[in-house]
């Protein structure tokens, strides 16, 4: 039974298209998150977000926006995409309100813009 | 600006050996270090952590050891095990906020029969 869940696992698309990444959990946790890894291999955070508050890094661009429906999905909403655009976009989720918790997670959906 | 290094990409250690995968890291403001580790085609799974208050947190055969002097921390895996072949990710992060977590580029280990 899988924890953290993303769907599509691969997605290709054109350049100035709208896309959805799907992630849902059925850990009960309060917290999710959007990471990036991008060519280099580097894994950065892109939101953090809980019932009460969504935390925008601000090295993302207003394209990106998160959407949750409710308590165990976080969506990823990407406007307009770019070539560099192109990464594999991990979801996550932790217990605990601090991103030091121990974070669970998705298998990862890979992104490619041609 | 690469806030959390990890320069060896990768790393190969006989089975049954001390595999020691080491990370720096230039911000002395963060207060707390994880490590991951990452099979392919999945995502990170969480190993271990350590408080910047501690030099040292053991589990089972993970040990990770901070130097806070020297902004420098490792991971030992002992005795190393053919399933331990994966990247291994370091991350530094400050307490409470959430925006603010650094991951290093991973160190991928192999695990030599």
């Amino acid at each position: 039974d899988t924890a953290v869940s993303q769907t599509p696992k691969y997605l290709v698309t054109q350049m100035g298209n709208d896309k959805s990444i799907k992630c849902e959990q059925n850990l009960g946790h309060d917290t999710m998150y959007w990471y990036k890894q991008d060519s280099k291999k580097f894994l950065k955070i892109m939101f953090s977000y809980n019932n009460k508050e969504l935390i925008i890094n601000e090295t993302v661009p207003n394209r990106f926006s998160p959407k949750s429906p409710d308590k165990a999905h976080l969506n990823l909403h990407i406007n307009s995409l770019e070539l560099g655009d192109s990464a594999v976009y991990f979801c996550a989720t932790s217990r605990g309100g601090s991103i030091s918790y121990e974070q669970y997670f998705g298998p990862g959906t890979r992104l490619t813009v041609t | 600006d690469q806030q959390v290094k990890q320069n060896s990409p990768s790393l190969s250690v006989q089975e049954g050996r001390i595999s020691i995968l080491n990370c720096d890291y230039t911000n002395s403001m963060f207060d707390y270090f994880l490590w991951y580790k990452k099979y392919p085609a999945e995502g990170p799974t969480f190993l271990i952590s350590i408080s910047s208050i501690k030099d040292k947190n053991e589990d089972g055969r993970f040990t990770v050891f901070l130097n806070k002097s020297a902004k420098h921390l490792s991971l030992h895996i002992v005795p190393s095990q053919p399933g331990d072949s994966a990247v291994y990710f370091c991350a530094a992060s400050l307490l409470n906020r959430d925006d603010k977590i650094i991951f290093g580029k991973g160190t991928r280990l192999h695990i030599l029969p």
